[in-house]
Parts: structure tokens; C-alpha cells; sequence
């Protein structure tokens, strides 16, 4: 398998642009996880799909941040309009049951 | 919510020393404790992880310890080499393994 894929691996755009992050979760896991990393505030969880529907959507920032799942080999990330102060690096990860999570190599974005 | 901390925050050893890293956890409602290690520019891979109704387990040159009573469970990596140097994190969920907290953090130096 080839594990979690992320898409773009590294994205620079302005401020007020939209960017929209992507994830291949592993086949079979029916979990879906978005986490931001950042100096200053570590891992974050932004919110978790089950079977393609938004469970906990608690951690997104903001109104600006939106994800979506239309099927269970896809999901994405849009934040509109961006702001510098969401560079950071984008996980996704994805698990199966009650298993571990498994990340993938992360979208690095700078917004400038 | 459930609050990990981690320490220490950066930490370095001489090649085939021991290296041990410690979290404490705030809801003990928590049950699962995975281990993670981060190698720059990837996303964190587990190394290891511990459920509650254990209190010790070891793979090979890594181990882990729980105190549930004390809330803490540590990492403990035997005859270090270099390529052990990373970032480790360590991470606490309860018993749905969906809402996993982070620890902040520990970058490990392991000096030839």
C-alpha cells in the first residue's frame, strides 16, 4: 500500500487566495483525520470524518476553514480567504476500527 | 479536554546511551498511549504504542512504561544510534482512539 497521500507536498500563496489541500486516505480505513502542526501550538486535530461524514469538527479555526469527503478515497481542505497566520503543515492520517492512525508526509503551507 | 504534556522539549545523547522521555496525561478516562516519531519534512510514524490494561511493553530496543495511578507513561530507547535522532511525540485518546492529544514534543540528538 502506499500509505497516505497528501497533495500538494509544499504550496506558497498569497493572502485572500483560496488553497485547497488534498488526501488519499490508505484503502479500507474508514477513518479520516486533518491536523495542523505549528511551533507554537504542536499537533492540532481540525476535524475527523467516519465513513465520509464530518464527526468533530470542533478544532477548525475557523469559518475560513472548510472539509469535505466526497467519497472514501478522498478528502479535502479549503481555506478561504487564506492569512499568513495559517502557515503551517496539514496531516492527514487515516485508520481502520480502533487502530493506530496512520499520517501522511503533510502539505507545507506558506501564505504570504 | 485531555492535556499532554511532554518533556523534555530537546534532548541529547551519546551514541549507545539510553534516552528516556516522559508524559503525563490529565483525563483518566484515557486508555490508548502511542509514540511517535518525526523525521524532518515527514509525518509522524508510530514507534510504538501501549493500551491501558498493560503496563509495559518493548519492541526490541524501545519500550514503554504506563502508570495509570500517576497518569505518566514514558519512552525509553536502549543503545541509541544516530538515526534515532528525531522529533518523538507522544499522544493520549480515549477509548474510541479519536480524540488523540499530542504531547509537545521532544527533539532527540544522538551525537556519533
Amino acid at each position: 500500500d502506499a500509505g497516505v497521500i497528501q497533495s500538494p507536498r509544499h504550496e506558497v500563496t498569497e493572502m485572500g487566495q483560496e488553497v485547497t489541500l488534498r488526501c488519499k486516505p490508505i484503502s479500507g480505513h474508514d477513518y479520516l483525520f486533518w491536523y495542523r502542526q505549528t511551533m507554537m501550538r504542536g499537533l492540532e486535530l481540525l476535524i475527523y470524518f467516519n465513513n465520509n461524514v464530518p464527526i468533530d469538527d470542533s478544532g477548525m479555526p475557523e469559518d475560513r476553514f472548510s472539509a469535505k469527503m466526497p467519497n472514501a478515497s478522498f478528502s479535502t481542505l479549503k481555506i478561504q480567504p487564506s492569512e499568513p497566520r495559517d502557515s503551517a503543515v496539514y496531516f492527514c492520517a487515516s485508520r481502520t476500527g480502533k487502530e493506530t492512525q496512520y499520517f501522511g508526509p503533510g502539505t507545507r503551507l506558506l501564505v504570504l | 479536554g485531555e492535556n499532554v504534556e511532554q518533556h523534555p522539549s530537546t534532548l541529547s545523547v551519546q551514541e549507545g546511551d539510553s534516552a528516556v522521555i516522559k508524559c503525563t496525561y490529565s483525563d483518566s478516562a484515557s486508555n490508548y498511549f502511542p509514540w511517535y516519531k518525526q523525521e524532518l519534512g515527514k509525518g509522524p510514524q508510530l514507534i510504538i504504542d501501549i493500551r491501558s490494561n498493560v503496563g509495559e511493553k518493548k519492541d526490541q530496543r524501545i519500550a514503554v512504561t504506563l502508570n495509570k495511578t500517576a497518569k505518566h507513561f514514558s519512552l525509553h530507547i536502549t543503545e541509541t544510534q544516530p538515526e534515532d535522532s528525531a522529533v518523538y511525540f507522544c499522544a493520549a485518546a480515549g477509548w474510541n482512539n479519536n480524540d488523540m492529544r499530542f504531547g509537545a514534543g521532544t527533539r532527540l540528538t544522538v551525537k556519533p
